[in-house]
C-alpha cells in the first residue's frame, strides 16, 4: 500500500523557518517525481513545488521561489520542504504528493498544518 | 499562468447524473495528450486522483466516474451519483508550469 506521511508542521512566527518531511513507503520512491501542494484554510488547492526522481530538477511557483526549497533523500525514502522567510499567507495545510506522469498526482499524504502568526 | 474556471457548486439528486465542468484560459492539449486531471476531496481528507489525461480512470476508481474534453473545455461526469460522492471536485492542468487547479466544485445532494 502506498503511504505518504507528512511531519514537521506547526505554529511559527513570520520571518522564521520550518522544515516539512514526507516519509514514503509501499513503492519505489526513487522512481517517482514528488510534489508539495498547499491548501489555505477553507480555500482551494495550490501547487507549491516539484522535484524529479533524482532530485536534479526542481520547480517552484513564483510566490515561493527563493524562500522554499524542495529536496529528497532517496536512501531514506523521504521528501522535504524547507520553508524560510515565512509569511502569514503561507498558512495552509501542506500535502506531499507522488507524481505519476509528470504533473499528475496519484497519491497524497494526509497533510501537515503550518500556521504563520505572531 | 493557465487559469481553470469551475462553477462553485452543483446540486444533484441521488441516482442522477452530475456533470462538472472546467474551462481553461488556454488549451491544455498537445498533439497526443489532453493534460487535464480531476481530483475528489472529501471534508477533512486529502485529495484523491479520479481521472488523468482527461478521460483515463485512476486505479480503484468506480466506473461511474468518467471524464471527457479537449482543448479548453473538460467535463467530469458522475453517473449515478451516490451519497458517498459528496465532496469538492478539482480540475488541474499539467500542460505548463505552474501546475494550476480550478477553484473546486462542491457537489451537494438535492
Amino acid at each position: 500500500e502506498v503511504q505518504l506521511v507528512e511531519s514537521g508542521g506547526g505554529l511559527v512566527q513570520p520571518g522564521r523557518s520550518l522544515k516539512l518531511s514526507c516519509a514514503a513507503s509501499g513503492f519505489t520512491f526513487s522512481n517517482y517525481g514528488m510534489a508539495w501542494v498547499c491548501q489555505a484554510p477553507t480555500k482551494g488547492l495550490e501547487w507549491v513545488a516539484s522535484i524529479s526522481t533524482g532530485g536534479g530538477n526542481t520547480y517552484y511557483r513564483d510566490s515561493v521561489k527563493g524562500r522554499f526549497t524542495i529536496s529528497r533523500d532517496n536512501a531514506k525514502n523521504t521528501l522535504y520542504l524547507q520553508m524560510d522567510s515565512l509569511r502569514s499567507e503561507d498558512t495552509a495545510t501542506y500535502y506531499c504528493a507522488r507524481h505519476n506522469n509528470f504533473g499528475v498526482m496519484d497519491a497524497w499524504g494526509q497533510g501537515a498544518s503550518v500556521t504563520v502568526s505572531s | 499562468d493557465i487559469v481553470l474556471t469551475q462553477s462553485p457548486a452543483l446540486a444533484v439528486s441521488l441516482g442522477q447524473r452530475a456533470t462538472i465542468s472546467c474551462r481553461a484560459s488556454q488549451s491544455v492539449s498537445t498533439s497526443s495528450y489532453n493534460l487535464m486531471h480531476w481530483y475528489q476531496q472529501k471534508p477533512g481528507e486529502q485529495p484523491k486522483l479520479l481521472i488523468y489525461d482527461a478521460s483515463n480512470l485512476a486505479s480503484g476508481i468506480p466506473v461511474r466516474f468518467s471524464g471527457s474534453g479537449s482543448g479548453t473545455d473538460f467535463t467530469l461526469t458522475i453517473n449515478p451519483v451516490q451519497a458517498d460522492d459528496i465532496a469538492t471536485y478539482y480540475c488541474q492542468q499539467s500542460r505548463e508550469l505552474p501546475l494550476t487547479f480550478g477553484s473546486g466544485t462542491k457537489l451537494e445532494i438535492k
